[in-house]
C-alpha cells in the first residue's frame, strides 16, 4: 500500500521560501502517476498547489505559479515543494498526494504538515 | 479562489438521507468529472467518489454521487454518526491554463 509522508520546517519567516518534501513508500515514483501538493489554511478549505510527473513535467495552480516550484528525486523516491516570498496567508496544513492522472483525482494522501509563517 | 459553491452546512438524524450540492460552471463541472472527498476531524481528506458517481473500494454504498449540467450532488443515505465530517467536491477547471479546483466545503452534522 502506497504511503506518503510530508516533512519540513514547521515555521517559516515572512518573505522567505517554504520547503517541504514528500517521501513515498510502497510504490516507486518512477513507475508512473502524478504527485501533487494541496494545502488547507486553518479552518478553511482545500487549495491545489500543483503536481509533477516522474519525468519532471509539472503543472501549477495559476494563482500560485509565480512562486511555486515542484521537483522530483526518483533516486530517493520523493518529491518536493518550494514556495517563495511567503506571507501569513501561506500558513496552512500542506498535504502531498498521489494523483491518478492529470486533471483527475487524488487517490492517496499524506497526513499533512502544518507550516506557520511568522517572524 | 474556489469556483465550486457548496452549502456551508448540512445535518440530519441517524438513518436519514442528506444531500450536498456543488454548483460550478461550464468550464469545470460542465465539462469535466466531479470528485468528492471526505475529511474527518483532524485527518487528511479521503477520496469518496470519483468520475461523478464511482465509489473506490471500501467506500460504503450509502454514499452516492451524481452530476447534471454544471451541478453535482453527494447523497448520504442511512446517515451514521461516523459520517460527521467536512465534504468537498472537486473538478478540473479548463479556464486560464487549467487547474484543479475544490469546492467551498460542507460540514455535515449528525444530530
Amino acid at each position: 500500500q502506497v504511503q506518503l509522508q510530508e516533512s519540513g520546517p514547521g515555521l517559516v519567516k515572512p518573505s522567505e521560501t517554504l520547503s517541504l518534501t514528500c517521501a513515498v513508500s510502497g510504490y516507486s515514483i518512477s513507475s508512473g502517476y502524478y504527485w501533487g501538493w494541496i494545502r488547507q489554511p486553518p479552518g478553511k478549505g482545500l487549495e491545489w498547489i500543483g503536481s509533477i510527473y516522474h519525468s519532471g513535467s509539472t503543472y501549477y495552480n495559476p494563482s500560485l505559479k509565480s512562486r511555486v516550484t515542484i521537483s522530483v528525486d526518483t533516486s530517493k523516491n520523493q518529491f518536493s515543494l518550494k514556495l517563495s516570498s511567503v506571507t501569513a496567508a501561506d500558513t496552512a496544513v500542506y498535504y502531498c498526494a498521489r494523483e491518478v492522472a492529470p486533471a483527475e483525482y487524488f487517490q492517496h494522501w499524506g497526513q499533512g504538515t502544518l507550516v506557520t509563517v511568522s517572524s | 479562489q474556489s469556483v465550486l459553491t457548496q452549502p456551508p452546512s448540512a445535518s440530519g438524524t441517524p438513518g436519514q438521507r442528506v444531500t450536498i450540492s456543488c454548483s460550478g460552471s461550464s468550464s469545470n463541472i460542465g465539462s469535466n468529472y466531479v470528485y468528492w472527498y471526505q475529511q474527518l476531524p483532524g485527518t487528511a481528506p479521503k477520496l469518496l467518489i470519483y468520475r461523478n458517481n464511482q465509489r473506490p473500494s471500501g467506500v460504503p454504498d450509502r454514499f452516492s454521487g451524481s452530476k447534471s449540467g454544471t451541478s453535482a450532488s453527494l447523497a448520504i443515505s442511512g446517515l451514521r454518526s461516523e459520517d460527521e465530517a467536512d465534504y468537498y467536491c472537486a473538478a478540473w477547471d479548463d479556464s486560464l491554463s487549467g487547474y484543479y479546483v475544490f469546492g467551498t466545503g460542507t460540514k455535515v452534522t449528525v444530530l
